[in-house]
């Protein structure tokens, strides 16, 4: 299965944008990117996905590179309810279907 | 419309007892997973269903967990005999199809302490 890489932690002012990184340098031609996000004492949330094109949604929006190693997930205007732990990753088009989350990225929201 | 639904809550029990959850997914959902998430780490994969069928239970501890999904609607997850170590938040997940292109919803997770 392959691999993501987040960030342990990052920080975020309240109402700037925030860009939440990914790399996934052994990613293969079919895997899909997903990003959830975890609030304190809940279960996790789906926040966006995509396979190659950049995608937009009410809640985020995601960047994939051009060569699909890496991908951005991008908070536009970050809240205080957007402190939680984020999870990048890839689920093959085939396979076991899992559902592979490492240990993310928690992110802070300073008032 | 409703989520995921999963209880209880939360449960204390003391260990070698035997302790039961309950998820009922979303209506129509086909596919339905069990996690298992320690403090600090990501959720892991226990169980994976398709309907009433398991098709992933590789990583399920077979000597003391059990799960089954009758009818392919509603889950429950066992523990017997609970171990001290089985304390951890226990999710259920459920969504229309198993592939890469679909999105899963998560319950709020049952919280069990073994004392």
């Amino acid at each position: 299965d392959a691999k993501t890489t987040q960030p342990n932690s990052m920080e975020s002012n309240e109402e700037e944008p925030v860009h939440l990184p990914c790399n996934h340098s052994t990613i293969s031609g079919t895997d899909y990117i997903h990003w959830y996000r975890q609030l304190p004492s809940q279960g996790p949330e789906y926040v966006i996905h995509g396979l190659t094109s950049n995608v937009n949604n009410r809640m985020a929006s995601l960047a994939i590179a051009e060569d699909r190693k890496s991908s951005t997930l991008i908070l536009h205007r970050a809240t205080l309810r957007d402190a939680a732990v984020y999870y990048c990753i890839l689920r093959p088009f085939s396979g076991t279907y899992k559902y592979i989350f490492g240990t993310g990225t928690r992110l802070k929201v300073l008032a | 419309e409703a989520g995921v639904v999963q209880s209880p809550r939360y449960k204390i029990i003391e260990k070698k007892q035997p302790v039961a959850f309950w998820c009922n997914p979303i209506s129509g959902h086909n596919t339905l997973y069990w996690y298992l998430q320690n403090l600090g780490q990501g959720p892991e994969l226990l169980i994976r269903y398709e309907n009433e069928e398991a098709v992933d239970d590789s990583q399920l501890p077979k000597d003391r967990f059990s799960a089954e999904r009758l009818k392919g609607v509603d889950s429950t997850l066992k523990i017997q005999p609970a171990e001290l170590g089985d304390s951890a938040v226990y999710l259920c997940a459920s969504s229309l199809d198993p592939g890469p292109n679909t999105e899963a919803f998560f319950g709020q997770g049952t919280r069990l302490t073994v004392v």
